[in-house]
């Protein structure tokens, strides 16, 4: 069936750094692909997709690629601020219909002034 | 902007009560969605709705029950709490159609069961 794999948190980085938070998929044919934030107290918000292979959604200053080779959807941000401070998700909808989305398990992000 | 409100930031409820979580969007949207989230375990999926009077269990539907009697409204009903439906519980809309899986989230009510 199809899943989503992230990677393990949590993720403490220092303000400015760089950032990487890996993300794969299993699914038949080529699904769209998401990443969700949610900021500490909040409901997760929609932070980027891609609809397509080799679609690059960003938002915010992330970015993430979608690469079908790799079944891959890394979220990348080149200088992380305090205020970035989150738990992020990559999700992907059903090979079949349906409304339905399948998340990871979700990556805690601290960001340290 | 799309709205979802939840009737409770937080709940502390006894074994055995019954538990009414309510869930109200205001964007007209088709699809309504329960979760639960727990760490290390990431949103699972316990009922959603994709029009009023219908529901489809999730991934986790044992020990709920849901109800959509307005297309606005969507509530999740514990029939008898139980410690370990102590959660963080998550409603969400989207509409039907080629965006369907963009889902707007409310702010959650986190939930203890004493």
């Amino acid at each position: 069936g199809d899943s989503v794999t992230q990677m393990e948190g949590p993720v403490t980085l220092s303000e400015e750094a760089f950032l990487t938070i890996n993300c794969t998929y299993t699914a038949t044919g080529y699904p769209s692909l998401f990443w969700y934030v949610q900021y500490p107290g909040e409901g997760l918000q929609l932070l980027l997709k891609a609809t397509k292979a080799d679609d690059k959604g960003s938002n915010k200053g992330f970015e993430a690629t979608y690469r079908k080779e790799t079944t891959s959807f890394h979220l990348e941000k080149g200088s992380v601020q305090v205020s970035d401070s989150a738990v992020y998700f990559c999700a992907l909808p059903p090979s079949a219909s349906g409304s339905r989305l399948t998340f990871g398990e979700g990556t805690q992000l601290t960001v340290n002034p | 902007d799309v709205k979802v409100t939840q009737s409770s930031r937080y709940l502390v409820k006894r074994t055995g009560e019954k538990v009414f979580l309510e869930c109200v969007q205001d964007m007209d949207h088709e699809n309504m969605f329960w979760y639960r989230q727990d760490p290390g375990l990431g949103l699972r999926l316990i009922y959603f709705s994709y029009d009023v009077k219908m529901k489809e269990k999730g991934d986790i539907p044992e020990g709920y029950s849901v109800s959509r009697e307005k297309k606005e409204r969507f509530s999740l009903i514990l029939e008898s709490a139980s410690t370990n439906q102590t959660s963080m519980y998550l409603c969400a809309s989207s509409i039907t159609g080629a965006s369907a899986y963009e889902q707007y989230f409310g702010p959650g009510t986190r939930l203890t069961v004493t």
